[in-house]
Formats: structure tokens, sequence, C-alpha cells
């Protein structure tokens, strides 16, 4: 079965730099989730997006923006990066309609901030 | 606010044994609660979700139960194996799906 999909799976940056996080969702799922895991951390929710519409934000800083676009793939744009910016990324998706939330999460985005 | 505590943090069995994992949540007006596992930097395995008016749920030697009235789901695992080893995290959802998440139970299962 299809499978939620992250790229790229480990991403190097320097300080003050940019980074575009991508996120594919399984098909014909119509919501995507994005959480940040610190080292040691449990994940913390980012900003949901039902129907390419933002339904829910979370701790999400001001440099950081994300999309859902036509096709239910999903960007996470981080500007200014900083050091605490290093973590897993992850990316979730369900089906709304199904009335269950079933979350099921991509393998993540290492991000490494140097 | 939400919050989600898991206890213990650390559990450390030997093979065969069965073991229970604790989850508690201030809030009990939750959507659905799920347990997933996360080997080490790796991403995170739905094992089991449970919804509101659910007691529990059933798959292989996983067990979980919900109590949401006392804010509380225990984990179940029957005979544990090596191959069991790994964090276990509970997370609860609200009506917009997002999941908050407790900080995990790493469980080490030895040979």
């Amino acid at each position: 079965a299809a499978g939620v999909i992250q790229s790229p799976r480990h991403l190097i940056k320097e300080k003050r730099e940019t980074a575009t996080l991508k996120c594919y969702p399984i098909p014909r799922h119509d919501t995507v989730y994005w959480y940040q895991q610190g080292p040691g951390q449990d994940p913390q929710f980012l900003i949901s997006f039902y129907e390419k519409m933002q339904s829910d934000k979370g701790s999400i800083p001001d440099r950081f923006s994300a999309q859902q676009f036509s096709d239910y793939h999903s960007e996470l744009n981080m500007s200014s990066l900083e050091l605490g910016d290093s973590a897993l990324y992850f990316c979730a998706s369900s089906l709304v309609t199904t009335w269950t939330y079933t979350q099921y999460f991509g393998p993540g985005t290492r991000l490494t901030v140097l | 606010k939400q919050e989600v505590t898991q206890i213990p943090a650390a559990l450390s069995v030997p093979e065969g044994e069965n073991l229970v994992l604790n989850c508690s949540f201030t809030d009990s007006a939750i959507y659905n609660l799920q347990w997933f596992r996360q080997d080490p930097g790796k991403g995170l395995t739905s094992l089991l979700l449970i919804q509101s008016s659910q007691r529990e749920q059933t798959s292989g030697r996983l067990n979980a139960s919900l109590d949401k009235s006392s804010g509380r789901s225990t984990l179940y695992i029957a005979a544990s194996q090596p191959g069991d080893s790994a964090t276990y995290l509970c997370a609860v959802s609200g009506n917009t799906g997002k999941l908050i998440f407790g900080q995990g139970t790493t469980l080490q299962v030895k040979p």
C-alpha cells in the first residue's frame, strides 16, 4: 500500500539559510499535518491543512510557512534557519471523511542546521 | 491546555514478560487516542487507535484500553520479544485531528 512520502530524507543547511520540505500524502487523503521532533523530545504539532485550507496551527515560528497544493502535496518552507531548528520533521496524512482521524506518518526529514 | 503524560519513562524487562505502559491526559474531551512505536531516529508507526466511544482495541499481542472519564489509557504487550524494543508514544487528538504526544516510554526487552 502507498505510504506518505517525504523529501528530502536528510538536509543540511547553514544558519540563516532557507529550507523547503515536501510531503506527498497517501492517495485520496485530504488532510496533511506537520510535526517537529527535536532531539530526545516528543513530536510537536506545527500546522495542518484540510482540502488545501489551513485547518489548525500549533507552535509554528513566524519564520516558517506552509501550504497544500491542488494535488494535495504540502510544502513546509523554513527561512532564517537557526541551530534550534535542527530536528526530525514529520508529515502525516489522514482521510477526514472516515471520521477516525487516523494519521499515517511519513519517514520524516532530518534537518541539520550548522 | 491538553497535557499527555507517560509512565514509566523507561522500562527494561526480560523476554517473555507481559507488560503495561501507561498514558494519562488532562482533558477528557478527546476525539481519539493513538499508540505509536518509534525506533531510534526513525519514523512513527501507528499501533492502535481507539475512538473516544470505544473502550479497547486489540492487534496481535497488543491491547490498548481507554478510560476517557479518568483520562487514562494503557498499552498491554503480551509475551514481549527483543524486537519489541523501541519507544512507545501515546497521543490524543481533538476535533481538528492534531495530535498531542506524551514523551514516550522507552522499552528494552532483554533476550
